[in-house]
């Protein structure tokens, strides 16, 4: 089956910098990859998501980028805020006759005031 | 988001007891899905249901149950035979059992062993 992995698994940022998040998956049958924040006891939230037919996909301050040739994707915050702090999860899809999601292990993100 | 629901937000489990957690969804979603989340990591699928009468395994299946009689609703047995049944438990729904759709989750049951 599919395997996701995710790097780094906590990640500390000043405030205002950029922080990147990446994962790697194996199965080239994955095509859709979405991106999860998750604050301590809540609920997974959707950040992002991309689609295996397009590269790179933006908004405001957050940005998924997804290299299909090297099976990795990653997620960029700019101008971080302390808000921004949670765990993040990536996962991927793969479609056969079911959405299976396959999830990495969260990177624990700190972003310091 | 709100519109998947899970009861109770906190449930204490006895040894050798079952304890059912509750989802429900009023998205009209056809897929629902069972989580289990452990500190420190990801999620790992517990059973899945792409239509009503019908669901399906996932990678820890093992002492665990779930019916679906109603598309709404997706309930999740921990039955005695889960020997580390402490966790935090969450229920998600995708609009459609196919294609890249958008995965929704609940708010989540934590779970402990007394």
């Amino acid at each position: 089956g599919e395997n996701v992995e995710q790097h780094p698994s906590t990640l500390s940022v000043q405030e205002g910098d950029s922080a990147v998040i990446k994962c790697t998956y194996s199965d080239s049958a994955s095509n859709y990859f979405p991106w999860y924040k998750q604050e301590l006891g809540k609920r997974p939230q959707l950040i992002i998501d991309i689609r295996s037919n397009v590269g790179e996909k933006k908004d405001q301050r957050i940005a998924v980028t997804l290299n299909k040739t090297a099976k990795h994707f990653s997620l960029h915050i700019t101008e971080t805020q302390p808000e921004d702090s949670a765990v993040c999860f990536c996962a991927a899809s793969i479609r056969h006759n079911f959405n299976k999601f396959y999830f990495g292990s969260g990177t624990k993100l700190n972003v310091k005031p | 988001d709100g519109g998947i629901t899970q009861s109770p937000k906190y449930l204490f489990r006895k040894e050798g007891q079952n304890v059912t957690l509750s989802c429900e969804q009023n998205l009209n979603h056809d897929a629902m899905y069972w989580y289990r989340q452990d500190p420190g990591q990801g999620l790992r699928l517990i059973y899945y249901s792409q239509i009503v009468n019908d669901f399906q395994k996932g990678d820890i299946a093992e002492g665990y149950s779930v019916s679906r009689e109603k598309k709404e609703s997706f309930p999740l047995t921990v039955t005695s035979a889960q020997k580390n049944p402490t966790a935090f438990y969450l229920c998600a729904s995708t609009l459609g059992s196919g294609g890249a759709d958008t995965q929704y989750f609940g708010p989540g049951t934590r779970l402990t062993v007394l």
